[in-house]
């Protein structure tokens, strides 16, 4: 089964408090890829990262860093020192291998509100 | 570049209507795919396409179809709207598939009364 699980449904923090969102994936290929894209009040989808399973370094991008584990079968995803404008939903997506590369498998999203 | 564009933003309709989305995209990206979005559920995969002439069956397919008859172009119809079809939905666009990042449309807000 292919399946992305986030385990978080809704998170509230208070401005400048780090937060960390949850990523659990389940995959049999040895090739994927993992997505983060974030979906503000607005409603688009903004694309954050992309890491491939042969890549396990942490990547850090501002605020934003991402932890993967292949060990755990997990992506975190960390918030440092958070702002409002953070307030979104997040989900956390799955391309597989084989023949299923062309789609992306979506967790069901966590809501990030940041409090002022 | 205009990205992926989708019309109508917002519809609303009745049990039986039928109608057409509108997705384009103008990156000259092979595969074009439609989801839904329903609350708690993240989005679902409805119909894809890997290239103009050839599409395929994702996961909710049912009560939707689609053609490409052009790389730009990926419409979607909803043949008979159920209120089960209330959702959001959601174009998007790749480069070549596998591993390529998912470039999505503003999404249509459809209401099925």
């Amino acid at each position: 089964a292919q399946k992305v699980t986030q385990a978080q449904t809704e998170i509230s923090v208070v401005e400048k408090e780090d937060v960390t969102l949850d990523c659990v994936y389940e995959t049999r290929d040895t090739t994927y890829y993992l997505f983060w894209y974030k979906q503000p009040p607005s409603g688009e989808l903004v694309f954050l990262i992309r890491r491939n399973s042969f890549d396990e370094q942490n990547e850090i991008s501002g605020r934003y860093s991402w932890n993967f584990q292949k060990s755990t079968s997990s992506f975190n995803f960390t918030i440092t020192a958070s702002q409002v404008v953070d307030s979104a939903v997040y989900f956390c997506a799955l391309s597989p291998g084989g023949d299923s590369s062309y789609k992306l498998i979506f967790g069901s999203g966590t809501r990030l509100l940041v409090r002022p | 570049n205009a990205g992926v564009t989708q019309t109508p933003k917002f519809q609303v309709l009745k049990t039986g209507q039928s109608m057409t989305l509108q997705c384009a995209q103008d990156m000259n990206h092979e595969y074009m795919s439609w989801y839904r979005q329903d609350p708690g559920m993240g989005l679902r995969l409805i119909h894809y396409s890997v290239g103009a002439g050839i599409t395929d069956q994702g996961e909710v397919p049912n009560g939707y179809n689609v053609s490409r008859s052009t790389t730009e172009d990926f419409p979607l119809r909803l043949l008979s709207a159920a209120p089960s079809q209330t959702s959001v939905y959601f174009c998007a666009s790749t480069r070549t598939g596998f591993g390529d990042t998912q470039y999505f449309g503003p999404g249509t807000r459809l209401t099925v009364l």
